[in-house]
């Protein structure tokens, strides 16, 4: 539970602010991800980050805009957000690219007011 | 493309009894095959992945699952359930050459009665 943390954990904003989320990984990994979990509906892959260079990016959006400084941290921006983006964000990171076990963070709930 | 399908929503059965949790999988090559949980107001935790080797794949917590190439299924099992096993639980697949993409079913939820 302690390799991943996500901060905060609940977020409450309204459509014009602008907030970061942020995610720290202690288990030496190289990749990081961002996922978004919406009720009754499959994990969405947002962003991948590879050795901190972005690697895929699933037609986000450009109000969610992601930020890796280094293989450790992981940022999500967000900006004029809409009520339809309140969801739990879910961080998560493995290590190399070829059996790739994934390790989540407990998520922030964000609403979006 | 892959693709993965949990066909119950949810899954009911009482403690100390049987459970199995459905997973079927579509992939172009061999897959990687994973199950999570999620317990409330938590993230996903690992239970158990299949690569390669012995179909049956053992987990965490007393958890299994089966791998079957012909049904193309990875359903997840526990000889006896108890109270604690309720949450949610997802099944993953990943292509061989996927890289870091891991594409998550719907998800099930379990719910043990005493």
């Amino acid at each position: 539970e302690t390799g991943v943390t996500q901060t905060p954990r609940h977020l409450v904003m309204g459509m014009t602010n602008k907030k970061s989320l942020k995610c720290e990984q202690h288990l030496g990994h190289n990749a990081m991800y961002w996922y978004k979990q919406s009720a009754k509906k499959p994990l969405e892959l947002m962003f991948v980050y590879s050795l901190e260079e972005r690697v895929e990016n699933n037609s986000v959006p450009s109000r969610f805009s992601p930020e890796c400084p280094n293989s450790s941290h992981l940022f999500l921006h967000l900006h004029t957000l809409q009520p339809e983006d309140s969801a739990l964000y879910l961080c998560a990171s493995s290590q190399g690219t070829t059996v790739v076990t994934q390790y989540f963070g407990p998520g922030t709930r964000l609403t979006v007011l | 493309a892959q693709s993965v399908a949990q066909p119950e929503d949810q899954v009911n059965v009482a403690e100390g009894n049987p459970l199995t949790v459905k997973c079927t999988y579509s992939v172009s090559g061999n897959p990687y095959l994973f199950w999570y949980v999620q317990y409330p107001n938590r993230g996903l935790q690992f239970l158990l992945k299949y690569i390669t080797g012995d179909n049956l794949v053992k987990g965490s917590y007393g958890f299994e699952a089966e791998f079957n190439k012909s049904q193309t299924s990875f359903h997840l099992k526990k000889p006896s359930a108890l109270v604690s096993d309720s949450a949610l639980y997802f099944c993953a697949v990943r292509e061989e050459n996927a890289g870091n993409m891991l594409t998550f079913g719907g998800g099930t939820r379990l719910m043990v009665k005493p």
